[in-house]
């Protein structure tokens, strides 16, 4: 089926270090899949943090970065530095290009702290 | 900035009771979504709709009722609530078309109990 798998959490980190969080994602009925990296701030809904719709391409928002890699079938979220305010929760999506189904992973929550 | 509001926010429930679940938006997007999350869990799409008085199951419908009286607003209904639905219920819409960003509400954390 379709489904995402994403790295446990939750994950706790220094200010100024470098994050990755794994994502890796089956598409068996979905042609050409999107990927997604949605946040969740505490009190907040969820929010589109960014999104890749083309193989080999990469996305970039806020300092992270993900890689659409077909051949993995990964879309790992990275940032170089992460810093407080990056705390939330942060959810690895799947779908295709009409969205009336978005599969999310379990999401990992992250602390940075200072 | 898109617009979802869901109400109420934190909802304790008797077993057995009914229950609905309110989401309201103010874009005129023609998709509105229920999502739920359970520990542990991904986000899973229990109801959709793409248009007024109309509703489409989702991947867990079983349990659930949904209801699009008008463009703006979409109802999620237990009309008997278990144990097994406790989880946070995701509203979300987007607007018609290929590539547009959903858009999510707060969530409503729902207790069985």
């Amino acid at each position: 089926g379709d489904s995402v798998t994403q790295t446990e959490g939750p994950v706790t980190v220094s200010e100024s270090e470098s994050l990755i969080i794994n994502c890796t994602y089956s598409a068996t009925s979905i042609a050409y899949p999107n990927l997604f990296w949605y946040v969740r701030y505490p009190g907040e809904g969820l929010q589109l943090l960014l999104k890749v719709i083309t193989a080999g391409q990469k996305g970039s928002s806020r300092g992270f970065e993900a890689t659409y890699n077909k051949e993995t079938t990964s879309f790992h979220l990275q940032k170089a530095s992460v810093q407080e305010s990056d705390s939330a929760v942060y959810y690895c999506a799947l779908g295709e290009s009409n969205y009336n189904v978005l599969y999310f992973g379990s999401g990992t929550k992250l602390t940075v702290e200072p | 900035e898109a617009a979802v509001t869901q109400s109420p926010r934190s909802k304790v429930a008797v077993t057995g009771g009914k229950v609905t679940l309110s989401c309201h938006q103010t874009n005129n997007h023609d998709y509105m979504y229920w999502y739920r999350q359970d520990t542990g869990h991904g986000l899973r799409l229990i109801h959709y709709s793409y248009v007024a008085d109309s509703t489409e199951k989702g991947d867990i419908p079983d349990g659930y009722k949904a209801s699009r009286p008008s463009q703006e607003n979409f109802s999620l209904i237990l009309e008997l609530a278990s144990l097994s639905q406790t989880a946070v219920y995701f509203c979300a819409s987007r607007r018609t078309g290929p590539n547009t960003e959903v858009f999510f509400g707060k969530g409503t954390r729902l207790t069985v109990v």
